[in-house]
């Protein structure tokens, strides 16, 4: 079955602890990219991935870093996690940048 | 500065009733559209999309209108189910010279009632 997958899907943690969000997906896709989607707000992407070991900043990246060290993984690293970035997280895979994205199912960040 | 806006946080529908949901876009860059739809506790799924070339398309009971020269597009679900009541996201595409970005708006939650 074709997925993206997140873990944890639920995390609580506190300020300055660091963490990070795993993320894979099946579909051998060269595309991947972090959002977060608060209130009023909608989704924003954090980085994006073009391929393996090619990274780029999105709209908001501050606080925030990624590595591509291979295709199907692209973790989202906080280093040291402040309360702004309590948030609901998702990854997105797709084969070209801007055509459909798959998402992942989310995880849910609160810092403390 | 958000470039991609949906004015109406909610909508309240009927079931068997056109659900018609709004966006507007400011960047004239953009070149491709689509729609998606969240259920709580789910990630975004695809819908339908549309691109700049056309003014119309159409997936079973979602149609997706653009109208450039308004940089407003709008989706209608006719007939509306129980089961379409969900948030809905508009984006939009541009390249940007490495890459394609998509722009997301701030979410409609659609309820279809009984």
């Amino acid at each position: 079955e074709a997925q993206v997958t997140q873990n944890p899907r639920y995390l609580i943690t506190v300020t300055g602890k660091k963490l990070t969000v795993t993320c894979s997906q099946n579909m051998n896709h060269e595309y991947m990219s972090w959002y977060r989607q608060d209130p009023g707000l909608g989704l924003r992407q954090i980085y994006y991935s073009m391929n393996v070991e090619v990274t780029d900043k999105g709209d908001v990246p501050e606080g925030y870093k990624v590595s591509r060290k291979e295709k199907r993984n692209f973790p989202l690293i906080l280093e040291s996690p402040s309360p702004n970035q309590t948030s609901l997280y998702f990854c997105a895979s797709s084969s070209l940048a801007g055509e459909t994205q798959y998402f992942g199912p989310g995880t849910r960040l609160l810092v403390l | 500065d958000q470039q991609v806006k949906q004015n109406s946080p909610s909508l309240s529908v009927q079931e068997g009733r056109i659900s018609i949901l709004n966006c507007d876009y400011t960047n004239s860059m953009f070149d491709y559209f689509l729609w998606y739809k969240k259920y709580p506790a789910e990630g975004p799924t695809f819908l339908i999309s549309i691109s700049s070339i056309k003014d119309k398309n159409e997936d079973g009971r979602f149609t997706v209108f653009l109208n450039k020269s308004a940089k407003h597009l709008s989706l209608h679900i006719v007939p509306s189910q129980p089961g379409d009541s969900a948030v809905y996201f508009c984006a939009a595409s541009s390249f940007t010279g490495t890459a394609s970005k998509l722009t997301f708006g701030t979410g409609t939650r659609l309820q279809v009632t009984l």
